[in-house]
C-alpha cells in the first residue's frame, strides 16, 4: 500500500521555467510533510518542509503549496535553474510513528540551459 | 568532519556471502536509521534505533541484522546475500523527542553489489 504518491516520475523544464511536483497522500493522521533533494551519488537532504497548519511556504525559489481538504501537495521551483537538476522525494510522517518517514516515489527533474 | 559518514561506499560480492555496512554520525542525536533505495530510486525504511533501541522494523528478512553499540553508530550485518539485495544503503539519523523536526540526516550511501 502505497501512503504517497508522487507525480511525475520525470519532468523536463527549461532554464527559467516553473517546476512542479505533485503529491498525495492518503492518511489523515500525517502532520509533516517534506521534500528531499538528491543529488547523484548523494544522500538525500531536506529542501523544505511544511506543517497542515499552513497552506503555503516559500522558501527563496522553493515552495510548498499544501491543500489540507484534498489531500494533497506540491512543490513549485521558480526560475529553474541546471543545479537544480536532481531527484526529489516528497514525504510524510506523523507524531507518535517513531520517526518514521514515508516517502513518494520520487521525480527526477532535468533542466536545459 | 561530515555528519553522517558510511562505510564502504561500494561494496561488490558474491550471493552467499555475509558483509557488513557501519554508520556512525558525529551530531549528537538520539535516533539513527537505514533505509534501501532501490534500482528505481525508491526509498523504504528498513530499521529505526532509538538511544540504541530497536524502534522500528519494517518486515526485513531476518538476514539483515542491525546493531548499535552506542547511539552515535548503527552498523547493518547481511548474511546469506541474494541478488535481490542489490541497492544503496543509506544512513541517517536524528533528533528525538521534542528535538525532532522530522528532518533526517542522512549519509552519502553504500552501493551494494550482488553477483
Amino acid at each position: 500500500q502505497q501512503q504517497v504518491k508522487q507525480s511525475p516520475q520525470s519532468l523536463i523544464v527549461q532554464k527559467g521555467g516553473i517546476s512542479i511536483i505533485n503529491c498525495a497522500y492518503e492518511n489523515t493522521a500525517f502532520d509533516y510533510f517534506p521534500w528531499y533533494q538528491q543529488f547523484p551519488g548523494k544522500g538525500p537532504a531536506l529542501l523544505i518542509a511544511i506543517r497542515p497548519d499552513v497552506s503555503e511556504k516559500k522558501e527563496g525559489r522553493f515552495t510548498i503549496s499544501f491543500n489540507k481538504s484534498a489531500k494533497q501537495f506540491s512543490l513549485h521551483i521558480m526560475d529553474s535553474q541546471p543545479g537544480d537538476s536532481a531527484t526529489y522525494f516528497c514525504a510524510a510522517s506523523k507524531r507518535g510513528s517513531n520517526y518514521k518517514l514515508t516517502f513518494g516515489k520520487g521525480t527526477l527533474l532535468t533542466v536545459n540551459p | 568532519d561530515t555528519a553522517v559518514s558510511q562505510t564502504p561506499k561500494y561494496l561488490v560480492t558474491q550471493m552467499g556471502n555475509d558483509k557488513s555496512i557501519k554508520c556512525e554520525q558525529n551530531l549528537g542525536h538520539d535516533t539513527m536509521y537505514w533505509y534501501k533505495q532501490d534500482s528505481k530510486k525508491f526509498l523504504k525504511i528498513m530499521f529505526s534505533y532509538n538511544n540504541k533501541e530497536l524502534i522500528i522494523n519494517e518486515t526485513v528478512p531476518n538476514r539483515f541484522s542491525p546493531k548499535s553499540p552506542d547511539k552515535a553508530h548503527l552498523n547493518l550485518h547481511i548474511n546469506s546475500l541474494e541478488l535481490g539485495d542489490s541497492a544503496v544503503y543509506f544512513c541517517a539519523s536524528s533528533p528525538s523527542g521534542t528535538g525532532f523536526t522530522g528532518e533526517l540526516f542522512f549519509g552519502e550511501g553504500s552501493r551494494l553489489t550482488v553477483l
